[in-house]
C-alpha cells in the first residue's frame, strides 16, 4: 500500500469549513506538511508540524496530528472559492529526510 | 526572486523517443530534487541532489532515466528511450536548506508518450 493515504476529492460549500484527512504508515514521521497545488501552479508549501505537536494553527488553517492513529488532518474555516486546488499532504521520517508524498485531495468549492 | 521553472511545460513523444526536461532551479538554492505524479497516483520521489552531486538517486525507476546537473546550478532530465509507462507530470523542487526545510516547486513538465 502507499505510504501517506488521502482521499482524492472534496466538495464543500462556500463558508462551511473543509478538512482534508490523512494516514501515514510510518511512525518515525518527524515532520509532516500540507502543500497546497492551484490550477496551473506547482506546489506551494501550506503549513507544516512537528511530530511532537498535537496541534497548529494558523488563520484559517488548523492542523491535528493524532500520532497515535498516524492520521494528520487540515481543516480550513470559511473556505473560500480561492481554496480550490489539490492538497498534498507529506511526511518526512526518520530514516530517509526525502519528503514522502500522497496523492492529493482535489477541494471543489462551489457557491 | 525568480521561482524554480522547467521547460517544457508539455511534451508528446512516441515510444523509443528520446525526451530531456530541464529544470531551473531558485538561485542560491543547492538541492534539486525530481518528483513524478503519474495521473491520480501519489507524487514519487525520483532523487536528489546536492549542488552537483546526486545525495540520493533510489527512487529512480530504471536506467532510462538519466539525470545530470552540471555546474551545480540547472539540472536535466533525459529519458531514453521513453516507454508508454514514463507519462507523467515530472516535478523539479529546490530548497536552500535541505529536504526538512520548504521545497519550492516549479509547474512541471507533463510527459505524454504514445
Amino acid at each position: 500500500g502507499e505510504d501517506v493515504e488521502q482521499s482524492l476529492f472534496l466538495s464543500v460549500r462556500e463558508g462551511d469549513s473543509s478538512v482534508i484527512n490523512c494516514t501515514y504508515t510510518d511512525s518515525s514521521s518527524t515532520y509532516l506538511y500540507w502543500y497546497k497545488q492551484e490550477p496551473g501552479a506547482g506546489l506551494q508549501l501550506l503549513t507544516y508540524i512537528f511530530s511532537n505537536m498535537d496541534m497548529k494553527q494558523d488563520q484559517r488553517l488548523t492542523v491535528l496530528l493524532n500520532k497515535k492513529d498516524k492520521h494528520l488532518s487540515l481543516r480550513i474555516a470559511d473556505t473560500q472559492t480561492g481554496d480550490s486546488a489539490i492538497y498534498f499532504c507529506a511526511e518526512i521520517t526518520g530514516g530517509s529526510y526525502i519528503p514522502t508524498f500522497g496523492r492529493g485531495t482535489s477541494l471543489i468549492v462551489h457557491p | 526572486e525568480a521561482g524554480v521553472t522547467q521547460f517544457p511545460s508539455h511534451s508528446v513523444i512516441e515510444k523509443g523517443q528520446t525526451v530531456t526536461l530541464r529544470c531551473d532551479p531558485i538561485s542560491g538554492h543547492d538541492n534539486l530534487y525530481w518528483y513524478r505524479r503519474v495521473m491520480g497516483k501519489e507524487i514519487k520521489f525520483l532523487l536528489h541532489f546536492v549542488k552537483e552531486s546526486k545525495q540520493d538517486e533510489s527512487g529512480m525507476p530504471n536506467n532510462r532515466f538519466l539525470a545530470e546537473r552540471t555546474g551545480g546550478t540547472y539540472s536535466t532530465l533525459k529519458v531514453q528511450p521513453a516507454e508508454l509507462e514514463d507519462s507523467g507530470v515530472y516535478f523539479c523542487a529546490s530548497s536552500r536548506q535541505g529536504p526538512t526545510g520548504e521545497l519550492f516547486f516549479g509547474e512541471g513538465s507533463r510527459l505524454t508518450v504514445l
